[in-house]
C-alpha cells in the first residue's frame, strides 16, 4: 500500500472552514475508493470514482461533501463547513479493474476544532 | 448498501494459538478481501480470494472463500505478538457498481 499516497496525513480545522484532502493513486489505478474511520470502527465506504466520473457516492452525505477524480492530478474529498462530527480518519484506496485488490494510503486525521 | 457480519469483534488470545475468525453477507460476493490495520495506518492487504471454494495461504495466514459466495473465513495459525491489531473482511458484490464493503472488524488482542 505505500504506492497510494494521501496528504496531509493531519489536518485540523476550525469548525466552519473548509477541508481538502488528496489522494494519488497507485501508478496505473483508475480506480479510488474513499472511507470514513472513527475511533475503535470499521471502515465506511463513502464514494467511488474513476476518472473524471462518480461511479457510487451513496455512502456520502448529502450536504458539504464532494469527491473528484480529474483526469489529471490527484482525487480530492472535500468537506466544506467542517463541524466536529467530520473529525475522523479518511482512507483512500486504489484499484485497476474493478473487483480487484484495493490498496490503501496511510490516512488523513482530520481533527475539527 | 451491503452488509458484512464479522465475527468475533474481539479476540484475546495467548501467544501460540491459532485464530479463526469469518465473515458472512445476506447476499452473494465476487471477490473477498483481508485485511490487517495496525493503529495509526491504513488497512494493508493479506489475501484476495476471487473463486468460490478457493483457499489461499499467506505464510501463517489461511484464507477461505465458502461455496455459497456468502461467507469467508481467515485462519491465523501460531499467533504471535505482532499479529495484534484489527483485522477486516471485505468483498465486492455482484451488483458491481459499490465500492468495497467492509466488516466491522476483528480486534486481535494477544496475551504473553
Amino acid at each position: 500500500n505505500a504506492g497510494v499516497m494521501q496528504n496531509p496525513r493531519h489536518l485540523v480545522r476550525r469548525r466552519g472552514q473548509e477541508a481538502r484532502l488528496r489522494c494519488s493513486p497507485m501508478k496505473g489505478h483508475s480506480h479510488v475508493y474513499w472511507y470514513r474511520q472513527l475511533p475503535e470502527e470499521g471502515l465506511k465506504f463513502m464514494v467511488y470514482l474513476q476518472k473524471e466520473n462518480i461511479i457510487d457516492e451513496s455512502g456520502m452525505p448529502k450536504e458539504r461533501f464532494s469527491a473528484e477524480f480529474p483526469k489529471e492530478g490527484p482525487s480530492i474529498l472535500r468537506i466544506q463547513q467542517v463541524v466536529r462530527g467530520d473529525s475522523a480518519a479518511y482512507f483512500c484506496a486504489s484499484g485497476g479493474v474493478m473487483n480487484t485488490e484495493a490498496f490503501f494510503g496511510q490516512g488523513t486525521r482530520l481533527t475539527v476544532v | 448498501g451491503q452488509q458484512l457480519n464479522q465475527s468475533p469483534q474481539s479476540m484475546f488470545i495467548q501467544e501460540g494459538e491459532d485464530v479463526s475468525m469469518n465473515c458472512t453477507s445476506s447476499s452473494i460476493f465476487n471477490t473477498w478481501l483481508w485485511y490487517k490495520q495496525e493503529p495509526g495506518e491504513g488497512p494493508v492487504l493479506l489475501i484476495a480470494l476471487y473463486k468460490a471454494g478457493e483457499l489461499t495461504s499467506n505464510g501463517r495466514l489461511t484464507a477461505q472463500f465458502g461455496i455459497t459466495r456468502k461467507d469467508s473465513f481467515l485462519n491465523i495459525s501460531a499467533s504471535i505478538p505482532s499479529d495484534v491489531g484489527i483485522y477486516f473482511c471485505a468483498g465486492y458484490s455482484g451488483g458491481g457498481a459499490d465500492g468495497l464493503t467492509f466488516g466491522k472488524g476483528t480486534h486481535l488482542i494477544i496475551q504473553p
